[in-house]
């Protein structure tokens, strides 16, 4: 597999229920990032996690980081209808380049 | 909240004509990135740029690709003579630093190439 590849590729949720999604990458990085991109749009930064850092909060965001594992995981809770968006992890080396994920199309059933 | 902005949103073009693809990145950003994604691929690199010249480019960014930043404010992807496999949402992006820091990327430029 590619650097930053998620899973699941898809998942169907209701609305107030969590959604978790994880990311697994090959290479040593730098850091972890996650965006989100709603359909035909450009992407929006969600969070930053670095390499030295195990979990990190933004609002109704969690974000973990096991560089052992070199896995990740991007947790939303009670999720909304407006949540509804594509959402990929990114990580970068030394130079800042981000590598995508292929993506993890979340659904949430209002 | 600042943006990057991205023109024009749409772009049809005919195979081997040249393009060009306009982004104003957020004024006081210093790394500017060019990404594009296939319909229904992953979001590919393609250029950084910083200090007026390239800091790093893919394997994607051949001859037929180049950037610029003609001015203070602009940062330009010129594709010399378009392919059929050019056709995808090309993005810029901007940072204020290298590392460890979110990028800012504009809404897009579909480019179809026909």
């Amino acid at each position: 597999s590619q650097q930053g590849e998620e899973d699941p590729q898809a998942l169907s949720i209701q609305e107030g229920e969590n959604a978790t999604m994880n990311c697994s990458y090959k290479t040593s990085i730098n850091n972890l990032q996650w965006y989100r991109q709603n359909s035909g749009r450009g992407l929006v930064h969600l969070i930053l996690i670095r390499s030295n850092e195990r979990e990190k909060h933004s609002g109704r965001l969690r974000v973990t980081l096991d560089t052992s594992k070199k896995s990740s995981s991007l947790l939303i809770t009670a999720s909304r209808a407006a949540d509804t968006a594509s959402y990929f992890c990114a990580t970068t080396t030394s130079y800042g380049k981000l590598t995508f994920g292929q993506g993890t199309i979340l659904t949430v059933h209002p | 909240e600042p943006e990057v902005t991205q023109t024009p949103s749409h772009q049809v073009t005919q195979m081997g004509q040249e393009v060009i693809l306009r982004c104003v990145p957020i004024s006081n950003h210093l790394y500017f990135y060019w990404y594009r994604q296939i319909l229904g691929q992953k979001v590919e690199f393609l250029v950084s740029f910083y200090n007026n010249e390239i800091s790093e480019k893919s394997e994607i960014f051949d001859d037929q690709f180049s950037v610029e930043r003609p001015d203070g404010s602009n940062f330009t992807l010129k594709i010399r003579s378009t392919k059929l496999e050019d056709s995808a949402m090309y993005f810029c992006a901007s940072s204020e630093v290298q590392v460890n820091y979110g990028y800012t990327f504009g809404s897009g430029t579909r480019l179809t190439v026909v």
